[in-house]
């Protein structure tokens, strides 16, 4: 039971560049959360998810599209990178809203 | 306007000593749950606790204890005896059914323990 994972840990991108981050979870959750955390701001939440097929925008959604295809992934992505999206990014999973359970994070840096 | 208010940036205590972090959080909804974790220096983020808002029970687990007052919309984690293992960041959040049970976090409590 690996819990929730993230891939990948760390990431350098140039402005401009695109990537994906993906979120794997094995607990059949149903909500799937991406957020991102900066110095001094705590988490704040970029998309969701409250089922597959389905997503919804956050306090922070701009730049940001997301995916959930699977119930167990959700995928988090930047077509065109920007620094000010150099940040930590943790994704989530909960039972139907209730306690959130997070991955370890993954390291962005766009120079 | 800022959901969940944790004012105290950073604490330093002396360990064994006691602290509280507070949390003040902002809802209109009558069904609603608040969480607390915690952020050790590695960065992952570990669950504490969740209370729901039609139980204002306080909690004690160990050497942590909550108390949760709708009066104040307060809901405040007391160490007790503090070690240094719990040197962290502190996070209090909400979730507010009536927005999708989307989560709104404070912006954190830096807790540092001097052995």
């Amino acid at each position: 039971n690996a819990g929730v994972t993230q891939t990948p840990k760390f990431r350098v991108l140039k402005t401009g560049q695109s990537m994906t981050l993906l979120c794997a979870q094995d607990m059949n959750h149903e909500y799937m959360y991406w957020y991102r955390q900066d110095p001094g701001m705590g988490l704040r939440l970029i998309h969701y998810s409250v089922g597959e097929g389905t997503t919804a925008k956050g306090e922070v959604p701009d730049g940001y599209n997301v995916s959930r295809l699977k119930k167990q992934n959700f995928l988090l992505g930047l077509e065109s990178a920007a620094p000010s999206q150099t940040s930590v990014y943790f994704c989530a999973s909960s039972y139907r809203g209730l306690s959130q359970y997070f991955g370890p994070g993954t390291r962005l840096l766009v120079l | 306007a800022q959901k969940v208010t944790q004012a105290q940036t950073e604490i330093s205590v002396v360990e064994k000593e006691d602290v509280t972090l507070d949390c003040v959080y902002e809802t209109r909804d009558t069904t609603y749950y608040l969480f607390w974790y915690k952020q050790p220096p590695s960065g992952e983020l570990v669950f504490l606790i969740r209370r729901n808002s039609f139980d204002e029970q306080n909690e004690i687990s160990g050497r942590y204890s909550w108390n949760f007052q709708k009066s104040t919309s307060s809901f405040n984690f007391t160490i007790t005896a503090s070690q240094v293992v719990d040197s962290a960041v502190y996070f209090c959040a909400l979730s507010e059914k009536g927005t999708g049970n989307q989560f709104y976090f404070g912006t954190g409590t830096s807790l540092t323990v001097i052995p």
